[in-house]
C-alpha cells in the first residue's frame, strides 16, 4: 500500500543552519505530496506541496522538489529561525483523496 | 474563510467513560476525515467520509468507535467505553471535491484517559 518515510528525529539546529529533512514515499500512481508543520498545541498547517514529476512546492524560505526517480520529496531551508521550531510531517494524497502521513520530525532550532 | 472547527479542545475522562467529539469542516468541503494522533507518532486515519457516506473505515475500532456525518456536514466522533491507549489528539480535517488537493485541518481534541 501507499506509504511515506522519513526522516527519524529529534534534530537541533543553530539559527542560520541549513535544514534537510528526507522523505521518501511508495505509491501506485501518481501521488500528490505535502509537507505539514504543526506548532505545539495546534494542528496541522499545509507548508507547501507538488502535485507532478519535478513540481518545487515552496513557502516561508522551505522548499521541496517532486523526485519520481528517487521517490523522495526532501524539505530544505537554507537559514532556519528559532521560529521554526515545530514538527514536520511528510504525506501524501493518492486516488480518493486518501492522506499517508509519515511519523514526523522534529525540529528545535536555538539561538 | 472560516476553518475546520472542533471542540472542546481538551477533555480528561475515566476508563470506562464514553465521550464525543465534535466537528465542522470547511463549507463545500465533501470530504472529512478523523485522525488519531498519540503522541509522538503521526496522525493515523480512522475514517474517511465523502459527502455522508463512508469512504474508509478500516482502521477505526468499531468495537469502541463510532462516528457520523449527518447531512454531509458536521461529524461527532465516539468512543464508548474509552481505554487508557485512546489518550491522543484527535483531528478533524477536510477538502474540498478535488483529486488530490490538500486536507485543511481543525486544531485537534486533546484526549487524556486515566
Amino acid at each position: 500500500g501507499d506509504s511515506v518515510t522519513q526522516m527519524e528525529g529529534p534534530v537541533t539546529l543553530s539559527e542560520e543552519a541549513f535544514l534537510t529533512i528526507n522523505c521518501t514515499y511508495t505509491a501506485t500512481g501518481y501521488p500528490s505530496l505535502f509537507w505539514y508543520v504543526q506548532y505545539p498545541g495546534e494542528g496541522l498547517q499545509l507548508l507547501l506541496k507538488a502535485t507532478k514529476a519535478d513540481d518545487k512546492g515552496s513557502n516561508k524560505g522551505f522548499e521541496a522538489t517532486y523526485r519520481k526517480e528517487t521517490t523522495s520529496f526532501h524539505l530544505e531551508k537554507g537559514s532556519v529561525q528559532v521560529s521554526d521550531s515545530a514538527v514536520y510531517f511528510c504525506a501524501l494524497s493518492s486516488t480518493g483523496n486518501q492522506f499517508y502521513f509519515g511519523t514526523g520530525t522534529s525540529l528545535t532550532v536555538i539561538p | 474563510e472560516a476553518g475546520v472547527a472542533q471542540s472542546p479542545r481538551y477533555k480528561i475522562i475515566e476508563k470506562r467513560q464514553s465521550v464525543a467529539f465534535w466537528c465542522n469542516p470547511i463549507s463545500g468541503h465533501a470530504t472529512l476525515y478523523w485522525y488519531q494522533q498519540i503522541l509522538g507518532q503521526g496522525p493515523k486515519l480512522l475514517i474517511q467520509f465523502q459527502n455522508n457516506g463512508v469512504v474508509d473505515d478500516s482502521q477505526l475500532p468499531k468495537d469502541r468507535f463510532s462516528a457520523e456525518r449527518l447531512k454531509g456536514v458536521d461529524s461527532t466522533l465516539k468512543i464508548q467505553p474509552a481505554k487508557l491507549e485512546d489518550s491522543a489528539v484527535y483531528l478533524c480535517a477536510s477538502s474540498p471535491p478535488i483529486t488530490w488537493t490538500e486536507a485543511f485541518f481543525g486544531q485537534g481534541t486533546r484526549l487524556t484517559v486515566v
